[in-house]
């Protein structure tokens, strides 16, 4: 049974046009993670929620932004979407943020800008 | 700062055969290490982990030990199968480091039958 779901598997998109990526868990985790994942690289992580409070990478443009309604869901907007930002992206969760917890993924999202 | 280097890939083994992929860190103070795994169009998963020094992660046959001596997490596995093959990070998690996982570049396994 799937328990971090991402919607959708894949996703295509125009340049400069927002898009929304969604992920949803089933594990009632207090983490949620965004990470982005480009070809042959690591994951390189955008931001997380803890609960309701949210922290920012200082890395992370400003274009992504994020959006966590409740407890189990998670929304990645990407407000003007340039051809850099074709990747995967990976939701995950946690149940904490100790140094002992695992981290549950997603399948991710493929996203291709044209 | 915190950092993880992992031997690079692509690695291609024989089925049965043995399978090291190095793995070092830097880091101050005890961080607590990770080895993931990435099939092929999937995201990761928790391979096995340890959380101080001298103890052993184990999962599907893989093995890694926390080595403080010589900073390293090494992964290994006595007889590798296709199934096997896919994408291995090593990671790490310090609560001084923004309490964040930092990831090694990835390690690609093709296990031939």
């Amino acid at each position: 049974d799937a328990m971090v779901i991402q919607n959708p598997r894949y996703q295509v998109t125009q340049f400069g046009k927002p898009v929304t990526l969604s992920c949803s868990q089933t594990l009632n985790h207090n983490v949620m993670y965004w990470y982005q994942q480009k070809s042959s690289q690591a994951p390189k992580l955008l931001f997380h929620y803890y609960d309701k409070d949210f922290n920012n990478e200082a890395d992370t443009p400003d274009n992504f932004q994020s959006r966590r309604p409740n407890t189990s869901f998670c929304f990645l907007d990407i407000r003007s979407p340039g051809l850099g930002d074709a990747a995967m992206y990976l939701c995950a969760t946690s149940r904490g943020l100790g140094g002992d917890t695992e981290a549950f993924f997603g399948q991710g999202t493929r996203l291709t800008v044209v | 700062g915190n950092s993880v280097t992992q031997m690079e890939g692509p690695v291609t083994l024989s089925e049965e055969a043995f399978l090291t992929i190095n793995c070092t860190y830097t880091a101050t103070g005890y961080p607590s290490l990770f080895w993931y795994v990435q099939y092929p169009g999937e995201g990761l998963q928790l391979l096995l982990k340890a959380t101080k020094a001298d103890d052993k992660g184990s999962n599907k046959g893989f093995e890694a030990t926390y080595r403080k001596e010589t900073t390293s997490f090494h992964l290994e596995k006595g007889s590798v199968q296709v199934s096997d093959s896919a994408v291995y990070f090593c990671a790490l998690y310090n609560a001084g480091n923004n309490r964040k996982l930092i990831w090694g570049l990835g390690t690609s396994l093709a296990v031939n039958p």
